[in-house]
């Protein structure tokens, strides 16, 4: 069955650190890649997303990811976190043979230490 | 515009009660989704409508859950009767198109669910 892992359960940072939270999945055939965020109390909301193209996306809040599709990978980093990126983060992905249902990993919390 | 709404926010049952959640998609979107996170696990899917039919029921755990649209609007999911291990968060989403997975999906705030 098609799979999404997300390697970090909980990760902690100080502010200005780089980060990165790693995403890859299993399935061979075409695949959407996706982000969202889920900030404490709010919403999930999508953070970028990949169908594409150049495969280096930009998103919202300075976020970018990486799909290298040897890896099956699809990482998010941002180059220095706020404390505002405190929330949990959760890396998707559509299928092109299965639409719309989207497939999603376990989630990683982020916590930023002010 | 308003965005996905749904309701309960949370709701507190007894093991063998029933339990009806409510979504309220974006006006205008065909498609609603209905999605579950148990604790500590990943969202999973459950369903899928477009309009008022049932495009995709292939996560529904059971069949003591049942998701219905009439009209092609708003949503309902019951459970019944409840088990312990329904416990969770229900996430309704809409979007407008279906188009290889590519529509953006909005979320509503979830439904948590406690049974006792």
């Amino acid at each position: 069955a098609q799979s999404v892992s997300q390697h970090n359960h909980h990760v902690i940072l100080s502010e200005a650190a780089s980060l990165e939270l790693g995403c890859n999945y299993s399935y061979g055939g075409t695949v959407n890649l996706f982000w969202y965020v889920q900030y404490p109390g709010q919403h999930l909301q999508l953070l970028l997303k990949y169908f594409s193209g150049d495969p280096l996306v930009k998103g919202i809040k300075g976020f970018e990811a990486e799909f290298i599709k040897s890896k099956f990978s699809f990482n998010l980093r941002k180059p220095s976190v706020q404390w505002s990126d405190t929330a949990e983060y959760f890396c998707a992905v559509t299928l092109d043979s299965s639409a719309s249902k989207i497939i999603f990993g376990s989630g990683t919390r982020l916590s930023i230490r002010p | 515009e308003a965005g996905v709404t749904q309701f309960p926010s949370h709701s507190v049952i007894e093991k063998g009660q029933t339990v009806t959640l409510r979504c309220d998609p974006i006006s205008g979107h065909d498609n609603l989704y209905w999605y579950r996170r148990v604790m500590g696990k990943e969202i999973k899917f459950l369903l899928h409508f477009v309009k008022e039919s049932k495009q995709d029921e292939s996560g529904m755990p059971n069949n003591r859950f049942l998701a219905e649209r009439t009209g092609g609007t708003y949503s309902t999911l019951k459970v019944q009767p409840a088990e312990l291990e329904d416990s969770g968060v229900y996430f309704c989403a809409s979007s407008r198109f279906r188009d290889r997975g590519m529509d953006e999906q909005y979320f509503g705030p979830g439904t948590r669910l406690t049974v006792t």
